[in-house]
């Protein structure tokens, strides 16, 4: 069963538009929203997190957008670069321990952004 | 300050056989979480030690296992390996099991291939 759904699963975005990528989840439970971002032979890297006592998160370049009626949260970036081509992966856990409750965090399945200059 | 090292980079071990992964978190870092990548079924959740003690454990069978040792480095294990073993094993650590105030510092990675 996934929990967290993401997409889409590819986004070619030129320099300088925003890339907007959505994830939907189940499980009300869910009270920590990450997003982690990805290059290729390296480890997801943090990006930015929300809790769902605040409807928007803003850091630099990247905000989050959550809204908690609909189960959903969105990754916006801004002044796209080619250098932010990279696999993006949102995700939630159940609680505020590390690595949420029994299932650690769900992870949505990726989005591939490339930005074209 | 150095990140999470994970070693090795690759292994290749044949079906049957057993693998030990290896995980040194960030300096001061006591919690440390794996995790599976695979294409399919994406990133998924394995485990999480804490003060040499497992807190959770993901829908994975019995055989992988791991621990932490009492310097917080962690080691993972595979026995009786299937081909559908093979993925890019992470690990990740943080100050505490407090996610949003303790976030997730990942490695690189081992990528293990079964033949």
């Amino acid at each position: 069963q996934q929990q967290v759904k993401q997409s889409p699963q590819s986004l070619i975005v030129q320099k300088g538009g925003i890339s907007i990528i959505n994830c939907a989840y189940e499980n009300t439970a869910f009270d920590y929203f990450p997003w982690y971002q990805q290059f290729p032979g390296k480890g997801p890297a943090l990006l930015i997190a929300i809790r769902p006592d605040v409807s928007e998160k803003k850091e630099g370049r990247f905000t989050i957008s959550f809204n908690k009626s609909a189960k959903q949260f969105s990754l916006h970036i801004m002044d796209s670069q080619p250098g932010d081509s990279a696999t993006y992966f949102c995700a939630a856990s159940a609680d505020v321990y590390s690595g949420g409750g029994a299932d650690g965090l769900t992870f949505g399945k990726g989005t591939h952004l490339i930005i074209q200059p | 300050k150095a990140g999470v090292t994970q070693t090795p980079r690759y292994l290749i071990k044949t079906r049957g056989q057993q693998v030990t992964l290896s995980c040194s978190p960030i300096s001061g870092h006591r919690s440390v979480s794996w995790y599976q990548q695979t294409p399919g079924q994406g990133l998924q959740f394995l485990f999480e030690y804490f003060s040499e003690t497992q807190r959770n454990k993901g829908n994975f069978p019995g055989r992988f296992s791991g621990r932490q040792f009492s310097n917080s480095r962690s080691e993972m294990n595979v026995s009786t390996l299937e081909l559908g073993d093979s993925a890019l094993y992470l690990c990740a650590s943080s100050l505490s099991p407090e996610t949003y105030n303790s976030p997730l510092h990942f490695g690189n990675g081992t990528r293990l291939t079964v033949t």
